[in-house]
Order: structure tokens, then sequence, then C-alpha cells
């Protein structure tokens, strides 16, 4: 089994939908994290969380909200979906290395999902 | 500013020839990590490689190696002898020490294509 699950691998919604998307890991990691993948852009950083009460905004938080409701899950909510939100999104997980600066710590990804919005 | 280019959008190789794909970053924390990920046609992100800024060896991994050159600002991943398999592509990521640790930064990737 995976160790990092996101559901739906493919979605279709409407202009004006709420969709969400939901990760799952069976890796025991603290941190949770949602990106998205536009062609030629890389993947850019949507929210992040570092446990359970702690979430944080990335670079292009707008118009998408999460929720953490236990250590292995962390959904990414699209209020409102417009088609500029059409994209690869990913959830990655990683873990705290010992008191370290965390510099090495390793993002593990899910497989992705797919998001058409028409 | 770019923080991770990565200037060749596509490369070829033969099989069983090496290839080494570029990455400069641009930083002035003392403390980063840069890592490499692959992405197949099917889409998952696979983690192949990591390099910390006070390595003072280069990275290996099986057939990955990583060419870190510091003064330059420059991590460019090696594969030997390639494998038709290995086309993907490729992004170089790097983690800086600051607010926000644990944030990647992508750079636009690079498709390699094996040729038998």
């Amino acid at each position: 089994d995976a160790d990092v699950t996101q559901t739906p691998r493919n979605r279709i919604t409407k202009t004006g939908k709420r969709i969400m998307l939901e990760c799952s890991q069976t890796k025991g990691h603290d941190r949770m994290y949602w990106y998205r993948q536009d062609p030629g852009l890389g993947l850019r950083l949507i929210y992040y969380s570092f446990d359970v009460k702690d979430i944080n905004k990335g670079e292009i938080s707008d118009g998408y909200s999460v929720s953490r409701q236990a250590q292995a899950k962390f959904s990414l909510s699209l209020e409102s979906a417009i088609p500029n939100q059409t994209a690869l999104y990913f959830c990655a997980t990683s873990e705290i290395q010992g008191a370290g600066s965390g510099i090495g710590e390793t993002q593990y990804f899910g497989p992705g999902t797919r998001l058409l919005v028409l | 500013a770019q923080k991770i280019t990565q200037t060749q959008p596509g490369m070829f190789v033969q099989e069983k020839e090496a290839v080494t794909l570029d990455c400069t970053y641009d930083t002035s924390d003392p403390s980063y990590g840069l890592f490499w990920y692959k992405q197949p046609s099917s889409g998952e992100m696979i983690f192949l490689i990591y390099q910390g800024s006070y390595d003072q060896q280069n990275a290996t991994e099986g057939r990955y190696s990583l060419n870190f050159q510091k003064a330059r600002k420059s991590a460019n991943l090696v594969i030997s002898a390639s494998q038709l398999g290995d086309s993907a592509m490729y992004f170089c990521a790097m983690r800086e020490l600051g607010i926000q640790v644990g944030k990647l930064i992508f750079g636009q990737g690079t498709e390699l294509s094996v040729k038998p």
C-alpha cells in the first residue's frame, strides 16, 4: 500500500463549485504540505502544516483553505473553484529529524490529483 | 529572482550513456538543502537524492550522483548508464533555513528522453 494517498485521483468540476481534495499518510510524519503543479512552473506551495494545531499559508494560498483533521489527514478545499485552478495537486509529508534545522528532511509525495475546472 | 534555475527544458541521451542535468540556485543563507525529484509520465514525484550545504562530499544514490559546486551555486544531477525508464521530468529543489523551514522551492524542470 502507498504511504501517501490522495483522493480523488482525477476530478472535473464546474466554476463556482466547492470541492475537497483529501490526503492521508501512513508514514507517521508530523509535517504535511499541499502543492500545485502547472506546466512550465514547477511546483508551488499552497499550505503546510507542521502538526495538527499548526497551519501556515504558502506562496499561493488565495482561493484555497485546508483542514488538518488528524496527524495522518490533511485536506485541501477550493471554496469556489475557478478555471485557473485547473492543475495537478500534490500532497507531501515529511518528518522532523532530531533537533536540527530540518534542512535534510525529505518530502515524500502522494500520487497527485488532476483537477479540471470548467 | 528565480531561486532555482534549470536551463534545460529538454534533454536527450542514448541508452547506457551518462547524462548531466543542470541546476543553479540562489540563496544568501549559509544553511540549505538541495534535492532532486523524478516525475515520470504517470505523474508521481519520486525523491532521488539530497545534498546539504555543509556536506563535504557529493551525494550519491545508486546511479544518481549530485555534482555540488558550492562556489558556483550549482547542484547538477548526474545519471550514469541511462535506462529507458529514466525518461521523465526531473526537478531540482531547495530548502533554506529560515522562517519557513520545510518549504521546498522547485525549479521548472528538465524533461529527459532516453533513446534506445
